[in-house]
């Protein structure tokens, strides 16, 4: 199995700011994702965090919404730009390991005012 | 197009057993994976099957039907603990999951 951790965990944050997440895993991994799941919702693919390229965005995300970099093979970062109460969710960094299984790491909770 | 269905919610008692469906029709498969999520918390991997057939670990089990587009997953000996929201995942093309909805799994004493 992979051990992601993400951070922060939890933020309240306002109106038109921006939020920096980062995500590490302890293993090197063939893939990494971001996802979103808003309240009472299932989990949403936002984009594929590609490392050392620009990220691969899923129908109604946006680049300039949610910037992702991929430095390396252990760690990625998902911002969220110019945040309005409806980006209020939890976003969840995932890797796909070389067995085939995606794990989550513990998400980090966005609560925007 | 996809879709992924699973119910919205299921009630079972405490010991007993309980079957979670879901049926798939996606663009793409590469297995099928289901995850246990608690309220507040990220999900918890249980399974994969990439090919048909019954895996079973401990008190959970999941079958997957490639033909049919269905798989289920089984929890023997109810928990209070096993009270969560229950997701089946297609793995499509390029790594990329796509979600049903979620089984909310109330179990009762």
């Amino acid at each position: 199995s992979a051990v992601i951790s993400q951070k922060p965990s939890r933020d309240i944050c306002q109106r038109g700011t921006s939020l920096t997440i980062q995500c590490q895993v302890d293993s090197q991994v063939t893939m990494m994702f971001w996802y979103r799941q808003q309240p009472g919702q299932s989990l949403t693919l936002i984009a594929t965090a590609n490392q050392g390229s620009e990220a691969t965005y899923e129908s109604g995300f946006v680049i300039d919404k949610f910037p992702i970099s991929r430095p390396n093979l252990t760690f990625s970062t998902l911002t969220v730009s110019n945040m309005s109460p409806e980006d209020s969710s939890i976003y969840l960094c995932s890797v796909l390991t070389h067995q085939d299984t995606q794990y989550f790491g513990p998400g980090t909770r966005l609560t925007v005012l | 197009g996809q879709n992924i269905d699973q119910p919205t919610e299921m009630t079972a008692t405490e010991g007993a057993i309980v079957q979670i469906n879901c049926t798939y029709q996606t663009s793409g498969f590469n297995g099928l994976f289901w995850y246990q999520q608690h309220a507040g918390e990220a999900p918890t991997f249980l399974s994969y099957n990439v090919l048909d057939g019954l895996e079973e670990k401990g008190r959970f089990s999941s079958f997957l039907s490639r033909s049919k587009g269905y798989s289920y997953l089984l929890l023997k000996e109810l928990q209070m603990k096993d009270s969560a929201s229950y997701l089946c995942a297609v793995l499509g093309p390029g790594g990329k999951l796509i979600f049903g909805q979620g089984t909310e799994l109330s179990v009762k004493p």
